[in-house]
């Protein structure tokens, strides 16, 4: 089993519409959870940051983590064509001097107008 | 802010030769990360470095790659000889130091190895 499994899509939405971007993982020891844009011929950037279970709100983007279920999730609310990019969660141990991310392989996301 | 600047943005080159990545991370960043990006394999970490110093290349698939920090203000990666599933796109990334930061990706670059 992979470390962090991640649905490559491609997803294909309209404007507005609500989208649920998703992750699951087997190392328990993951502490950090990340959401990285990555826009094509672009490098990701980060754009959501969680630390251990819970939720975190950025204005139309939410981030959860159910450490319980080793999932974690995404959602881009009103979603606009700017959206479109390729979207990767990234993890790591909270492990002192570790600064090794895992990346899942990314979900490709397409907001039509 | 200039940002993680990475070049050449392309190059092709003849299975063989020798190919050389550059990195000029962001200034002040304490870390600097090289990952390789494939459809296949997503984004793995080849090597980081804190301060300069390699602190682990793990990920270094082969005895072909190596890569050097002279000073805090650039790296190379470098394979030699490259081979044709070399091609990828590599990516540098640069981070301040300190319980967790985020990743600062350079724009990357793509490789064909014929």
């Amino acid at each position: 089993q992979k470390e962090v499994e991640q649905d490559p899509g491609p997803l294909s939405v309209p404007e507005g519409a609500i989208v649920s971007l998703n992750c699951t993982y087997s190392n328990s020891a993951f502490q950090y959870f990340m959401w990285y844009r990555q826009y094509s011929r672009k490098g990701p950037e980060l754009l959501m940051y969680t630390y251990s279970s819970g939720n975190k709100e950025d204005g139309r983007f939410t981030a959860q983590v159910d450490k319980s279920s080793k999932y974690i999730s995404l959602f881009i609310r009103d979603s606009q064509p700017s959206d479109s990019a390729t979207y990767l969660c990234a993890m790591k141990n909270s492990g002192g001097s570790n600064y090794k991310l895992t990346f899942g392989k990314g979900t490709l996301l397409t907001v039509n107008p | 802010d200039a940002g993680v600047i990475q070049s050449p943005r392309h190059e092709v080159t003849e299975m063989g030769q020798e190919v050389t990545l550059r990195c000029k991370p962001i200034s002040g960043h304490d870390y600097l990360f090289w990952y390789r990006q494939t459809m296949m394999r997503g984004l793995e970490l080849l090597i980081y470095f804190n301060n300069n110093v390699p602190i682990d290349d793990s990920g270094m698939p082969e005895d072909r790659f190596s890569a050097k920090m002279p000073n805090a203000s650039f790296s190379t990666l470098k394979i030699q000889p490259s081979e044709p599933r070399d091609s990828a796109v590599y990516f540098c990334a640069s981070s301040l130091e300190g319980g967790w930061r985020p990743l600062h990706f350079g724009n990357g670059t793509r490789l064909t190895v014929t």
